[in-house]
């Protein structure tokens, strides 16, 4: 079953605009991963976040990490159409498999 | 440095038959997963293989196997396919296990679609 839940499930914006999306997981972990997904296509790596780090940047990316609370955050600054996708956050503990949260599809009007 | 490589892209199967789908992962990655993504259900992990064991498997029935060869390429293999089977499955490889914090790369997957 997926550990990861995204919010919101979609997201319209303008071009310029910033996109934050979130995703709540359940166990304790040891990373929390960022994936990009367009339409149909596979998955492509975004940024990496380990369980003591709480902020990561990467370009026009930032992703917050709040144990605490079982939640991370992604943060697309100055949106561009090319951002729209879906986006997915997955969550690994040791010597277990990545689990994926379900998911928010972004699109970026022009 | 070539990407993950998942072959047939696209499959046409009929209930009943059996499916084989391959995946070549990144020269010198030995972990290799596979996942099978569906709009209702999302990503499902099916299983991991490392150095040719399986080191963890999903919630799939029996009729879902795989393996790893020694070049670390992998099958996974569906019997007695389902309508519900219709899905794109994805293979990701990384230089770690899963769970060890390395980023994973995924191939463009297989669409299958079972008639």
């Amino acid at each position: 079953s997926q550990q990861g839940e995204e919010d919101p499930q979609a997201l319209s914006i303008q071009e310029g605009e910033n996109a934050t999306m979130n995703c709540s997981y359940k166990t304790s972990i040891n990373n929390l991963q960022w994936y990009r997904q367009n339409s149909g296509r596979g998955l492509v790596h975004l940024i990496l976040i380990r369980s003591n780090e709480r902020e990561k940047h990467s370009g026009r990316l930032r992703v917050t990490l709040d144990t605490s609370k079982k939640s991370s955050s992604l943060l697309i600054t100055a949106s561009r159409a090319a951002d729209t996708a879906s986006y997915f956050c997955a969550t690994d503990a040791a010597g277990n498999q990545f689990y994926f949260g379900t998911g928010t599809s972004l699109t970026v009007i022009p | 440095k070539a990407g993950v490589t998942q072959t047939p892209r696209y499959l046409i199967k009929t209930r009943g038959q059996q499916v084989t789908l391959s995946c070549s992962p990144i020269s010198g990655h030995r972990s290799v997963s596979w996942y099978q993504q569906t709009p209702g259900q999302g990503l499902q992990f099916l299983f991991e293989y490392f150095s040719e064991t399986q080191r963890n498997k999903g919630n799939f029935p029996g009729r879902f196997s795989g393996r790893q060869f020694s070049n670390s390429r992998s099958e996974m293999n569906v019997s007695t396919l389902e309508l519900g089977d219709s899905a794109l499955y994805l293979c990701a490889s990384s230089l770690a296990p899963q769970g060890a914090g390395t980023e994973a790369f995924f191939g463009q997957g297989t669409r299958l679609t079972v008639v």
